[in-house]
């Protein structure tokens, strides 16, 4: 099993360009996370789908940010425009089942936003 | 909603010396408790896990303990190596989805 695969895994972009993140999950898992991590506000959940569907995404800082997983095996985690307190570690995580299995993070992606 | 408070925020040892550290929630309801190594530059991973059927579970040198009445939690690792040096993370979810993290540890064990 690869794990969870996020691309890419670095980037670099000035304020106001589009920036879109990627992730597969694990095979078979239900669930996809999207994280962020920053010094200052630690790893922070932004939205979460079960079964492509968006659960909760109180966590999207606002509206510039959005996420779509079009399919059991892809996500997106789009931001437009993005501004330099973008710059942070995008996690990606995903989950088999809610009763017995736990979270697996991907290799996360380091975005600096100038 | 759920709050994890984690202390202390950096903890520094001598290698062979025990470590602990300390979480509270504040949803009654939260039944999952994961901790979590992070090297620095990786990604989050699993080091334990408990739920809220058991009060104690080991794995080697590391354990973790739940009081539910008091909603704290604790991690413990006993005979501390370099390589236990990383970042440790404690959570808190109903079931496994939604966790809530806490602020973090950093452990630092001198050889």
């Amino acid at each position: 099993d690869a794990g969870v695969i996020q691309s890419p895994r670095h980037e670099v972009t000035e304020m106001g360009q589009e920036v879109t993140l990627r992730c597969k999950p694990i095979s078979g898992h239900d669930y996809l996370f999207w994280y962020r991590q920053t010094m200052m506000r630690g790893l922070e959940l932004l939205i979460y789908f079960n079964n492509n569907v968006p659960i909760d995404d109180s966590g999207m800082p606002e509206d510039r940010f959005s996420a779509k997983m079009p399919n059991a095996s892809f996500s997106t985690l789009k931001i437009q425009p993005s501004e330099p307190r973008d710059s942070a570690v995008y996690f990606c995580a995903s989950l088999a089942g809610t009763t017995t299995d736990t979270q697996y993070f991907g290799p996360g992606t380091r975005l600096t936003v100038l | 909603g759920e709050n994890v408070e984690q202390h202390p925020s950096t903890l520094s040892v001598q290698e062979g010396d025990s470590a602990v550290i300390k979480c509270t929630y504040s949803d009654s309801a939260s039944n999952y408790f994961p901790w979590y190594k992070q090297e620095l530059g990786k990604r989050p991973q699993l080091i334990i896990d408990i739920r809220s059927n058991v009060g104690e579970k080991k794995d080697q040198r590391i354990a973790v303990t739940l009081n539910k009445t008091a909603k704290h939690f604790s991690l413990h690792i006993t005979e501390t190596q370099p390589e236990d040096s990383a970042v440790y993370f404690c959570a808190a979810s109903y079931n496994t989805d939604k966790l809530i993290f806490g602020t973090g540890t950093r452990l630092q064990v001198f050889p």
